[in-house]
């Protein structure tokens, strides 16, 4: 079974940092690219950031750029989101989620972790 | 806010039809393929349609996907009170160099 399990979600200070993790099992993790993807309590769904197989290529939203960094380790099974420099509106659930493609470079979401709680406040 | 602009809310009576409309630009919508996801209340969001219109395995036909030019549709036949949920588009904007997702709506079966 397909598995993506986020760890690392909290309560921090603003201006603080906090590092997320997902340990992902049940499939090859080496063989796909993955994704951040946040929801603010009552909002809607934000994408935050992906890192393509061999984290050549990443990419952010506007809204994290220079602030947070995506990574993976490949041998580990693992992707992480280090954040910095929160803000009030970084408030949200973090979902770890794979990254399926298809014909002509199309791609969705699918399956989504748990996610986990990452609240900024003082 | 989000480029894709989906209407707040849609509801109808159990066994009817609703439709969710995706409205997006030449940059994302009208140059990539479309997923669809269906949030219940509490669990993750999971994928009903991608590539537009194609469904995984699991995802009954009463779920289906369309679009035309920078619009995208989502359609659910026969409604049931396990369909209420928030419903969200996606896909990946060009000029943006980012994923986006619709605004989100969210259907309540009366």
């Amino acid at each position: 079974e397909v598995q993506l399990v986020e760890s690392g979600g909290g309560l921090v200070k603003p201006g603080g940092s906090l590092r997320l993790s997902c340990a992902a099992s049940g499939f090859t993790f080496s063989s796909y690219a993955m994704n951040w993807v946040r929801q603010a309590p009552g909002k809607g769904l934000e994408w935050v950031s992906s890192i393509s197989v061999y984290s050549t290529y990443i990419y952010y939203a506007d809204s994290v750029k220079g602030r947070f960094t995506i990574s993976r380790d490949n041998a580990k099974d693992s992707l992480e989101l280090q954040m910095n420099s929160l803000r009030a509106e970084d408030t949200a659930v973090y979902y770890c989620v794979r990254d399926r493609i298809g014909v002509a470079g199309s791609n969705w979401f699918d399956p989504w972790g748990q996610g986990t709680l990452v609240t900024v406040s003082s | 806010q989000s480029v894709l602009t989906q209407p707040p809310s849609v509801s109808a009576a159990p066994g009817q039809k609703v439709t969710i409309s995706c409205s997006g630009s030449s940059s994302n919508i009208g140059d990539n393929y479309v997923s669809w996801y269906q949030q219940l209340p509490g669990p993750a969001p999971k994928v009903l349609i991608y590539e537009d219109n194609k469904r995984p395995s699991g995802i009954p036909d009463r779920f289906s996907g369309s679009k035309s030019g920078t619009s995208a549709t989502l359609g659910i036949t026969g409604l049931q009170t396990g369909d209420e949920a928030d419903y969200y588009c996606g896909t990946w904007d060009r000029s943006l160099s980012a994923y986006v997702f619709g605004t989100g709506t969210k259907v309540t079966v009366l």
